[in-house]
């Protein structure tokens, strides 16, 4: 069975400056994809950006940027110049091109402080 | 922009009630989903539908949940008869298709389901 392990359940940054939320996975898939929501006091969740597992460059979508290591399982995702609009759960995601189901990790709370 | 709409926001309900969560998916999205929440934990799949049959149940989506498409734009999410333990946030989702699982799916604002 497919897992996501996010080990850092809250993190904090200063505007403007970077962060940078951690993600694993386990699986033995060859074909998958992985995705950052983004889940703000609202509660809607909201696609931050997604890679899929045959492209070694990373994906980036304008302050946002993933580090992809397929080798070690670990999907990374740097938010730069952060800004307070950026705090919200984040959560990592699997899916693979055999099934539609999205496998979550437990998210990490993300603080972004004046 | 198209969205995915659900309703109601909240839903308080007595243990062994019957609930019906309803969603409206985008209209030219041909998969749905159901996915729950349980306060302070991880997003869990529940259900996925396509072509008004369920394409994959999660070990969650026991006999007393069911899902439907009444009609061409409704898709629900009933639970027969609540436990405390279903108290959770349910979001419904939709996607296109393309051939590709990896299209984006679409999330709605969710449904707070509250047991008593």
């Amino acid at each position: 069975a497919q897992t996501v392990t996010q080990s850092q359940p809250e993190m904090s940054v200063q505007e403007a400056e970077t962060v940078t939320l951690s993600c694993t996975y386990d699986t033995s898939e060859s074909d998958y994809y992985l995705f950052w929501y983004k889940q703000p006091p609202s509660r809607q969740m909201i696609l931050v950006i997604r890679q899929e597992a045959y492209k070694q460059q990373n994906a980036t979508e304008n302050r946002f940027s993933v580090n992809f290591q397929k080798a070690a399982k670990s999907f990374s995702l740097k938010i730069s110049d952060s800004q307070l609009g950026d705090a919200a759960m984040y959560f990592c995601a699997y899916l693979t091109g055999t099934a539609s189901k999205l496998t979550f990790g437990t998210g990490t709370r993300l603080q972004v402080t004046l | 922009e198209p969205e995915v709409t659900q309703t109601p926001s909240h839903q308080v309900t007595q243990m062994g009630q019957e609930v019906i969560l309803r969603c409206v998916p985008i209209s030219n999205h041909l998969y749905f989903y159901w996915y729950r929440q349980i306060l302070g934990q991880k997003v869990e799949f529940l259900v996925s539908f396509y072509n008004n049959e369920i394409s994959e149940k999660s070990e969650i989506f026991d006999d007393q949940f069911s899902v439907e498409r009444p009609d061409g734009s409704n898709f629900t999410l009933k639970i027969r008869s609540t436990k405390l333990e279903d108290s959770a946030m349910y979001f419904c989702a939709s996607r296109k298709t393309s051939g590709n699982a990896y299209d984006e799916q679409f999330f709605g604002p969710g449904t707070r389901l509250t047991v008593l």
